[in-house]
């Protein structure tokens, strides 16, 4: 049973546009979203995350929002740049329990230039 | 070094050998985790160390997987007997977790291919 979705595995939008990903979960103890994006052959690099106590957090060209009732988290990357092409993860984490985070499979995004 | 280190970056062992995995974790990190990607998958966890306290080893997938922790710093994962399914990516991760907040910074990867 998967508790973090990423429903859909690719997405491609035009240099300078927004890119929105998407991400779902299930399990109402998550209290810590983040976002983390993977380059190939690299590890998964930190991007932004979220508390349950906010709706919306914001670094530079990165906006994260969290529906808390739709259980559901969005990530906007405005405008978009050829560099940001890359795959995107989604993590939950449930501060009560032993703090592993549970990734989504991912969203590969492609900003054409 | 400044991040997590993870050695080798590339392991290639043929199915019943015993491979070991290291990472160096960032210094002053207290937890430290480790994750599997398989080919097309998100991140499965594996296990978790925190201080000194007992690790989490509830995501381990069978009795061949173990690791240890020396010193609260580098960690070793050993898997025994290796077989084919077994071959993915092995993720290190460390963070300083302070109250809800826990963000974790990944080292490379190990590449373990089991032919």
């Amino acid at each position: 049973d998967q508790q973090v979705k990423q429903n859909s595995p690719s997405l491609s939008v035009q240099e300078g546009r927004i890119s929105i990903l998407n991400c779902d979960y299930t399990n109402s103890m998550f209290d810590y979203f983040l976002w983390y994006k993977k380059y190939p052959a690299e590890g998964p690099t930190f991007l932004i995350s979220i508390s349950s106590i906010k709706d919306k957090n914001e670094d530079g060209r990165f906006t994260v929002f969290l529906n808390k009732s739709a259980k559901h988290l969005s990530l906007h990357i405005v405008p978009s740049q050829p560099g940001d092409s890359a795959v995107y993860f989604c993590a939950a984490s449930d501060s009560g329990s032993a703090r592993q985070l549970t990734f989504g499979s991912g969203t590969q995004l492609t900003v054409l230039p | 070094g400044a991040g997590v280190s993870q050695s080798p970056s590339n392991k290639v062992t043929e199915k019943g050998k015993d491979v070991e995995l290291r990472c160096d974790p960032i210094s002053g990190h207290t937890a430290l985790y480790w994750y599997r990607q398989s080919l097309g998958q998100g991140l499965e966890f594996l296990i978790y160390f925190q201080g000194n306290s007992a690790p989490d080893k509830s995501g381990l997938p069978s009795d061949r997987f173990s690791a240890e922790r020396t010193g609260g710093s580098v960690s070793t994962l050993t898997i025994q007997r290796t077989q084919q399914e077994d071959s993915a990516v092995y993720l290190c991760a460390s963070s300083l977790v302070r109250g809800a907040k826990n963000i974790q910074y990944f080292g490379a990867g190990t590449r373990l291919s089991v032919l």
